[in-house]
């Protein structure tokens, strides 16, 4: 069966370091996002991605974030200077595109701002 | 705009027991619902979903029904299996959008 794969597992940075999140969505989808959830708090949408571009954001992702699908196969997730609030579980997750469709999920990342 | 609201855990049962896990959401319209699970050490998996009020979703001896009277998707399961220890998330899209709107999770501990 199909998966949505994500690199590192676990990623530990310096604050204000930059980090590239890694994620392969699942061939045929054409929707991709960016969800993260902080340690005990719900999972918070950050972004989605369709047509090589931005389709809808959240208040979250702001300046220091920005996505790219750089090749037909990987999406990531560029934070350009981390600070020690960016520590969260990143997931990805694809989707064919209608309301109703399942969104397939990545095991996350891991980040780890010191 | 749209959110749910799910009970807080964690919850912890013996095996064979009742599982009931609440939901209630606020929304324009009906838009569909969703619960995800999350095993230990893996990503958001699909669990169930309905498209439509009144609807019911079922997967795995897992049941929801979409009930706009009480604006609700509680999670039921009737006998529940140590397998089945992970985290639960209720889910709807936002006004507009595909992004979905998640709730904080209740986690499911369930006990040989």
């Amino acid at each position: 069966e199909p998966e949505v794969t994500q690199t590192p597992s676990h990623q530990v940075t310096q604050m204000g370091q930059e980090v590239i999140l890694r994620c392969v969505p699942i061939s045929n989808h054409l929707y991709f996002y960016w969800y993260r959830q902080i340690l005990g708090q719900k999972v918070e949408f950050l972004v989605s991605f369709y047509n090589n571009e931005i389709s809808e954001k959240s208040e979250i992702f702001d300046d220091q974030f920005s996505v790219e699908r750089p090749d037909g196969s990987n999406f990531t997730l560029k934070i350009r200077s981390t600070k020690l609030e960016d520590s969260a579980m990143y997931f990805c997750a694809s989707s064919r595109g209608s309301l109703s469709d399942e969104q397939y999920f990545g095991p996350g990342t891991r980040l780890t701002v010191t | 705009g749209n959110s749910v609201t799910q009970m807080e855990g964690p919850v912890t049962l013996s095996e064979e027991a009742f599982l009931t896990i609440n939901c209630t959401y606020t929304a324009t319209g009906y838009p569909s619902l969703f619960w995800y699970v999350q095993y230990p050490g893996e990503g958001l998996q699909l669990l169930l979903k309905a498209t439509k009020a009144d609807d019911k979703g079922s997967n795995k001896g897992f049941e929801a029904t979409y009930r706009k009277e009480t604006t609700s998707f509680h999670l039921e399961k009737g006998s529940v299996q140590v397998s089945d220890s992970a985290v639960y998330f209720c889910a709807l899209p936002p006004n507009s959008g595909y992004a979905l709107n998640f709730g904080k999770g209740t986690s499911l501990l369930v006990t040989p």
